[in-house]
Formats: structure tokens, sequence, C-alpha cells
């Protein structure tokens, strides 16, 4: 356990569903994060929270939509996604900014069909 | 903008090899440097980080250093294990404190360790 917890572990969604990811921290952080990883490309950043603002949005599409209600807690909801939206979507906390390191959560597999 | 470039893989060694993963950067400012492992299943740990050039970052066997001249950021280990076997990231961060900021991350290098 890192500290930082994902849930669900593995979520297969339909393209008209709607679902959301959960993302908990209880190290004390005041920044949490989300990213998407997919095969052969870098880690991209979606959304950065920073005392529970939101501070950067990469464009991502608005299909995407955070949530940060609290300083622990981090969501992601999802709606009317596309196969390319098929990834690994991990959550991260930080201290003081990213330059002291991120702790990662495991991830959430997302298969879109 | 900011990127990270490292060797993509995968890389092949024999259990006790000597391992280099090498990563360079380009940043407008000062980065910190970092680097991130990912075993199979999970997400990324952080093994080691340096803050200003010629720090040496180092935890487990791994060590990496700082090079402003070189713009690199290399990975080195002694004597690989097979429970090495992971992906490995280099990543950069321009604001070494204060404040929320995203990491950039490179592609990732597979490393595979074979007994």
């Amino acid at each position: 356990e890192t500290g930082v917890t994902q849930t669900p572990r593995h979520l297969v969604m339909g393209m008209t569903n709607k679902k959301s990811l959960k993302c908990e921290q209880h190290l004390g952080h005041n920044a949490m994060y989300w990213y998407k990883q997919s095969a052969k490309k870098p880690l991209e950043l979606m959304f950065v929270y920073s005392l529970e603002e939101r501070v950067e949005n990469n464009s991502v599409p608005s299909r995407f939509s955070p949530e940060c209600p609290n300083s622990s807690h981090l969501f992601l909801h999802l709606h009317t996604l596309q196969p390319e939206d098929s990834a690994l979507y991990l959550c991260a906390s930080s201290q003081g900014g990213a330059g002291y390191g991120y702790t990662f959560g495991s991830g959430t597999r997302l298969t879109v069909v | 903008g900011d990127s990270v470039t490292q060797m993509e893989g995968p890389v092949t060694l024999s259990e006790e090899a000597f391992l280099t993963i090498n990563c360079t950067y380009t940043a407008t400012g000062y980065p910190s440097l970092f680097w991130y492992v990912q075993y199979p299943g999970e997400g990324l740990q952080l093994l080691l980080k340096a803050t200003k050039a010629d720090d040496k970052g180092s935890n487990k066997g791994f060590e990496a250093t700082y090079r402003k001249e070189t713009t690199s950021f290399h990975l080195e280990k002694g004597s690989v294990q097979v429970s090495d076997s992971a992906v490995y990231f280099c990543a950069l961060s321009e604001i070494a404190g204060g404040g929320a900021d995203g990491l950039t991350f490179g592609k990732g290098t597979h490393l595979i360790i074979q007994p």
C-alpha cells in the first residue's frame, strides 16, 4: 500500500455509460493529480488540484470531469467515452508540489467497449 | 516546452549485469529530476530524485547524477537482479516546490532481467 488508494482496479464500460473513478489519500498531501497511461505513449497529465482548486486542465475532452470535494478525495467522472479512452488511469498526490515527488495509486484499468 | 527522452527498450540483461538507462531532458528552467519504477499491475513508485546540478540520487542500489552540462540523468546499477524487472520512467519538474505542478515523463524503458 502506497497511501493512495484507487477504486475500482478494473472497469469495463460501454460508450453510453456513466461511471466514476475514485482516488483517496491519507498522507496529508495538498495536491492531487490524474494521469492517463496508454501503451507506448508518455504519461499524460489530465488534471491537477491544489488545495481542492483545479490548477491545470491540459485540454482534456469534456467527457472527463474531475471533482475534488476535499484534500483527501479525488474523482474522475466518465460519460460517453470512446474506445481510444481505454487506458490505465493513475491518481497521484504530492505535498508542496511535484518537485517533492509524487505518491501514485495502483491505477484503474479502464476498457471502453 | 519541457520534454524527456529515454531509451524505450525492451532492455534485456542477465542477472548481475551492469545497467545503464539513458535519460536526457529539455527544460526552460532549472528542473528537479526523478526516476520512477512501475512493476507489473502497479502504479509508479518514486525510485530516486535530484534537485540540483551534480546531485546524486540513490536508492536500492540504483544511482543517477544530475548533469546540467549534458542535460542528462542516466540511471545505473552495478548488479541487477531478476526482481528489478519493471518499467522505468525518467521525469522532470520545473518547480522544485511550492504550488502544484505536473511532472513531465519520458515514455518509459522496459527492463527484463533473465536468471
